[in-house]
């Protein structure tokens, strides 16, 4: 079945860029929407953007200003880079599958940001 | 932005309760709703969409209703792995927002 995989350093400088991949195993990922979604240690969740496998993209604007996600797919990967990050950016980063909403989910991984 | 409202926030129940969770959006929404459960250090698990469509594999026990600006996740029969945080998401429009959560506990 279809699996997605999260990767990338767990811990980011403040003012640098935070740079993740998720890789799409079990299955293409020339169709459907791809998404990151992140929560903050103990709080909620949040929509980061997401791409179709064509490359449009939908951001989030109150992260658009610092996020770009691109799409390889002779690599079956997506990716994530968030720029200019601060303590507030530290979370648990996912990858999701979905338009509009998310019917398969990576396990996420941490990225703490912190000198 | 459409501000999605759970509540409550956190509840107590036993197992073999009737559980109700409420959502509430901040404009009507039609019926582009999703309800997803997430356990400790695990990644949310999509249970309904469109408020009222049970996602494959989910089991009967877990229904959703509601449109408009109100929506309900209820749990006919709590069961033991049931314990966990439920959150609520709007598709109507981007930017895609989630409600804040609300967590069952074992009472």
């Amino acid at each position: 079945q279809v699996q997605l995989q999260e990767s990338g350093p767990g811990l980011v400088k403040p003012s640098e860029t935070l740079s993740l991949t998720c890789t799409v195993s079990g299955g293409s990922i020339s169709s459907y929407y791809w998404n990151w979604i992140r929560q903050p240690p103990g709080k909620g969740l949040e929509w980061i953007g997401n791409i179709y496998y064509r490359g449009n993209t939908n951001y989030n604007p109150s992260l658009k200003s610092r996020v770009t996600i691109s799409l390889d797919t002779s690599k079956n990967q997506f990716s994530l880079k968030l720029s200019s990050v601060t303590a507030a950016d530290t979370a648990v980063y996912y990858c999701a599958r979905g338009e509009w909403h998310f019917d398969l989910w990576g396990r996420g991984t941490l990225v703490t940001v912190s000198s | 932005d459409i501000q999605m409202t759970q509540s409550p926030s956190s509840l107590s129940a036993s197992v073999g309760d009737r559980v109700t969770i409420t959502c509430r959006a901040s404009q009507g929404i039609s019926t582009w709703l999703a309800w997803y459960q997430q356990k400790p250090e695990k990644a949310p698990k999509a249970l309904i969409y469109a408020a009222s469509s049970v996602q494959s594999g989910v089991p009967s026990r877990f229904s959703g209703s509601g449109s408009g600006t109100d929506f309900t996740l209820t749990i006919s029969s709590l069961q033991p792995e049931d314990f966990a945080t439920y959150y609520c998401q709007q598709y109507n429009s981007h930017p895609l927002t989630f409600g804040g959560g609300t967590k069952v506990e074992i009472k």
